[in-house]
């Protein structure tokens, strides 16, 4: 079966500009993770879906990061005026639930450099 | 202090070699503690998940957690040079969260 499906690969833009970042969860998890994940660093946690709700969106760094699920499946993470701080690895990551011992799946994750 | 620490080494070990890898946690309430294979470039794969006292063993992996010293181990027997990757140890607090340390890098010299 799939598993989790991220696009772009790559993205280069230019610092202020606005990105779109997608994810495609494995069909039937309800769960899904943002993380950026910085050279030499783990994954760094963004927010958190429980369907289409963003049950936790602690991890974000600031106003300019914005992330949706509306139909509870496919999210978007949005950034805004990128800054070259933001150049990172973007995971995404789903899982069945949010119980203790659910294991996460990883997409391949987007590359992302602001120049 | 990191909530969730690891050596980054490079940990280096001889192939067929017994590779060890260590991580603590600071959170006394986690409850389970996972073990993630990472190749240069590519996402994480999950290795194998603990969450009990003791052993647990899957083929040349074995996880071992002492939650009364907060640390969690990840040993591979039989180290190969296809093993050479950063292993990350992720930690879930109870809830959704889960929290990873940095990584160790792992080399297994031929």
């Amino acid at each position: 079966g799939a598993g989790v499906s991220q696009t772009p690969s790559n993205k280069v833009t230019e610092k202020g500009k606005y990105v779109e970042l997608r994810c495609d969860p494995i069909s039937g998890h309800t769960a899904l993770y943002w993380y950026r994940q910085s050279l030499g660093q783990g994954p760094e946690f963004l927010i958190y879906f429980q369907g289409t709700g963003a049950a936790d969106d602690s991890g974000l760094p600031n106003d300019r990061f914005f992330a949706v699920r509306p139909e509870g499946s496919v999210s978007t993470l949005k950034i805004q005026r990128t800054e070259r701080g933001d150049s990172a690895v973007y995971l995404c990551a789903s899982s069945w639930g949010q119980g203790t011992h659910n294991e996460q799946f990883f997409g391949p994750g987007t590359r992302l450099t602001v120049l | 202090q990191k909530e969730v620490e690891q050596n980054s080494g490079p940990l280096s070990v001889p192939e067929g070699a017994i590779a060890s890898l260590n991580c603590t946690y600071s959170d006394r309430g986690s409850q389970s503690f996972f073990w993630y294979r990472q190749y240069s470039g590519k996402s994480p794969e999950l290795i194998m998940f603990i969450y009990s006292n003791g052993d647990k063993e899957d083929g040349r992996f074995t996880a071992q957690l002492n939650k009364a010293s907060q640390y969690v181990s990840l040993l591979i027997r039989d180290s190969q040079p296809s093993d050479s990757a950063t292993y990350l140890c992720a930690v879930n607090t109870g809830t959704y969260k889960y929290i990873f340390g940095t990584g160790t890098r792992l080399k297994v010299l031929a």
